[in-house]
């Protein structure tokens, strides 16, 4: 079965602090791999999208990273700011016309 | 803002109505896809249409239907309302297909009461 598994669920930093979301994907055939940024009640916004050959994506402060061979990507934020404060997504896009949503991560950053 | 629009953007209806939602792509993109998000869950994809055409098919309700339009406008037909569909639905467009980078409108909220 096609799956996207985020980690954490939710994380809670202090401003200016650095973080790491992680995903999880187990979708084939592999296209690849995206990651959005949603505030509350609003629409996603795309970050990064990754082809199974690249390694890493940078987007300012937000870098992104795959693993193709693990199945692994991570979405690092350095210098966190209040406005960082959202879910970020993780979305696999595999075969022909097939998206798989991660759950999410709930991210809060506090003064 | 990324182009794309959606009307209206609050809905509230009675159980066993019938609603339609109202999605324009930016200009130039051909693709329109639609997602359901419940209160705190995942996007959850619905249909795609490409040019016209339905595209591919996710978790959509018999009840639910949708068209994309010569204009390529699209709408999304809600019918035989439950408490439970009560979700913000979003509409997103790409220039061709899904592995372009998709474009997300600002959603609908329904409530259905």
């Amino acid at each position: 079965k096609n799956q996207v598994e985020q980690s954490p669920q939710s994380l809670i930093i202090l401003e200016g602090k650095n973080c790491t979301l992680q995903c999880n994907y187990t979708v084939s055939p592999f296209s690849n791999l995206r990651w959005y940024k949603q505030d509350t009640g609003r629409g996603p916004v795309s970050l990064t999208i990754m082809t199974f050959s690249e390694n890493t994506k940078s987007n300012g402060r937000y870098t992104a990273t795959l693993d193709a061979d693990t199945k692994q990507s991570s979405l690092h934020i350095t210098a966190s700011q209040l406005s960082d404060s959202a879910s970020y997504i993780c979305v696999a896009h595999f075969g022909n016309e097939k998206l798989t949503f991660g759950t999410g991560t709930r991210l809060t950053i506090i003064p | 803002d990324s182009g794309v629009t959606q009307t209206p953007k609050h809905l509230i209806t009675a159980t066993g109505q019938r609603v339609t939602l109202r999605c324009s792509p930016r200009s130039g993109d051909l693709s329109v896809y639609w997602y359901q998000q419940s209160l705190d869950q995942g996007l959850q994809f619905l249909i795609q249409y490409y040019n016209g055409e339905e595209r591919a098919k996710g978790n959509i309700l018999e009840r639910f239907s949708a068209q994309q339009f010569p204009d390529l406008h699209s709408e999304l037909n809600l019918s035989s309302l439950e408490l439970g569909d009560s979700a913000l639905y979003f509409c997103a467009s790409s220039v061709k297909l899904s592995y372009n980078e998709q474009f997300f409108g600002p959603g609908t909220r329904l409530t259905v009461l």
